[in-house]
């Protein structure tokens, strides 16, 4: 089926610990974008790419690096994670100007 | 400064009992409101944009309106499948065409048979 592939769905690292989440999306979309999901904040912009090759800062980028490796594929990386860190992070695509994003099924990450 | 709030947070309500769901925004030169709907351990799943003032979309038991300050999604004799929590967000002002959007905080809703 098409549509936005994230792994792994569930994650658990110790204080410190690197790792990297990916996401692929099989739709042809140009942007794509990493958000988080946290209880009584709501889905929080981490970082955005509006097209391969370019990628800018969200609304909570620190802590965070990215990498649009092509057109497919934008990654998450967490380079030393905190518990502040424990969250649900989704991957959506889009095409430019249209809001109408296709969402991942989600990584669930605790950092203990 | 961009902001989209929903309320109620939560709505408990009973098979066949309608009830609206409402989204208030405060953004200038809206560019669309969009709703989702998030099922547990899921991603959202886009359901409808709204783009001017006195617009509505349908869907089966649902109907989003939009106000120039608000928007409401109208649940009609829902049933129990119908139970998740409901997103809206609009595209923030200085978001030009990247398309980056500001989502509230959402409504849960609970439907019961």
């Amino acid at each position: 089926n098409a549509g936005v592939t994230q792994t792994p769905k569930f994650q658990v690292l110790k204080t410190g610990q690197s790792m990297t989440l990916q996401c692929a999306q099989d739709m042809n979309h140009n942007s794509m974008y990493w958000y988080r999901q946290d209880p009584g904040m709501g889905l929080r912009l981490i970082y955005y790419s509006a097209s391969e090759g370019t990628t800018d800062k969200g609304e909570v980028p620190n802590g965070y690096n990215v990498s649009r490796l092509n057109k497919r594929e934008f990654s998450l990386r967490l380079e030393s994670a905190a518990p502040s860190q424990t969250s649900v992070y989704f991957c959506a695509s889009s095409d430019p100007g249209y809001y109408g994003y296709t969402f991942g099924s989600g990584t669930r990450l605790t950092v203990v | 400064e961009d902001q989209v709030t929903q309320s109620p947070e939560a709505l408990r309500l009973q098979e066949g009992e309608s009830s609206s769901l409402n989204c208030s925004y405060t953004v200038s030169g809206l560019r669309g409101l969009f709703w989702y709907r998030q099922d547990p351990g899921k991603g959202p799943e886009f359901l409808f944009t709204l783009y001017s003032a006195g617009e509505e979309k349908e869907k089966e038991r649902l109907k989003a309106t939009l106000t120039k300050k608000e928007s409401f999604l109208h649940i009609t004799a829902p049933k129990p499948e119908d139970s998740a929590t409901y997103l809206c967000a609009v595209p923030g002002a200085n978001s030009s065409n990247t398309g980056k959007l500001i989502f509230g905080q959402g409504t849960t809703l609970q439907v019961k048979p």
